[in-house]
């Protein structure tokens, strides 16, 4: 079973503070996706990285797939508030039809 | 365009009975996952349909649960008879490839909370 673990589980912080959360795996991933979701809602993709060392940037948030392609962080620069929600890393199972999830990490920005 | 839809959002039950969850795929999509998120054990995967047929129901937890696909926009997750470690938020997602193809799009959940 291909597994993804990811810390902190829960993060709160002020609003203006940088962040980096991880997600590790013991098992090369063909790629790895990051996807964002908001109290009562559904998951929503933010980034999919596919070649090892990649760097992805969407605006404040920072996306790196370790070399070796079993890790992946994400950064964000100067948080604000609506940065809150569940940052889940996914990647494909084995088989390739299916997405496995991280459990999370849990971010609240105060402001 | 109309994502996925799920209905209800909220639902209390009490222990044993039957509770039905619905989700409209988007149109043209014909990859349908049906997964499970709580606190302890994170989103898991419950079942995958590809163009209507179950191709993966492996992570279904038991024979209280089952899942059709009745046409290519439509699914429900059935689960009988209910029971209070079944609470938990349901989510299905749809891609329009074979699969799992880049992106999954959820809907926006059933909290399910049973007495």
């Amino acid at each position: 079973t291909q597994l993804l673990e990811q810390s902190p589980q829960f993060l709160s912080i002020q609003e203006g503070e940088n962040l980096t959360v991880y997600c590790n795996s013991s098992s090369v991933f063909s790629s790895l996706q990051w996807y964002r979701q908001e109290p009562g809602e559904g998951p929503v993709l933010l980034v999919t990285v596919v070649t090892g060392g990649e760097v992805k940037k969407l605006k404040r948030l920072t996306f790196q797939f370790g070399d070796a392609r079993k890790d992946s962080s994400l950064h964000i620069t100067a948080a604000q508030p609506g940065d809150t929600g569940l940052y889940l890393c996914a990647g494909p199972h084995s088989g390739y039809s299916t997405l496995t999830f991280g459990k999370g990490t849990m971010l609240l920005v105060s402001p | 365009d109309a994502g996925v839809i799920q209905s209800p959002r909220h639902e209390v039950t009490e222990m044993g009975q039957e509770v039905t969850l619905r989700c409209k795929l988007i149109s043209g999509h014909n990859s349908l996952f049906w997964y499970r998120q709580t606190m302890m054990r994170g989103l898991e995967l419950l079942i995958y349909f590809n163009n209507n047929v179950p191709i993966d129901d492996s992570g279904m937890p038991e024979d209280r649960f089952s899942a059709k696909m009745p046409n290519a926009s439509f699914s429900t997750l059935k689960i009988q008879p209910s029971e209070p470690r079944d609470s938990a938020v349901y989510f299905c997602a749809s891609t329009p490839g074979q699969g799992y193809t880049g992106e999954l799009f959820f809907g926006e959940g059933s909290r399910l909370t049973v007495l």
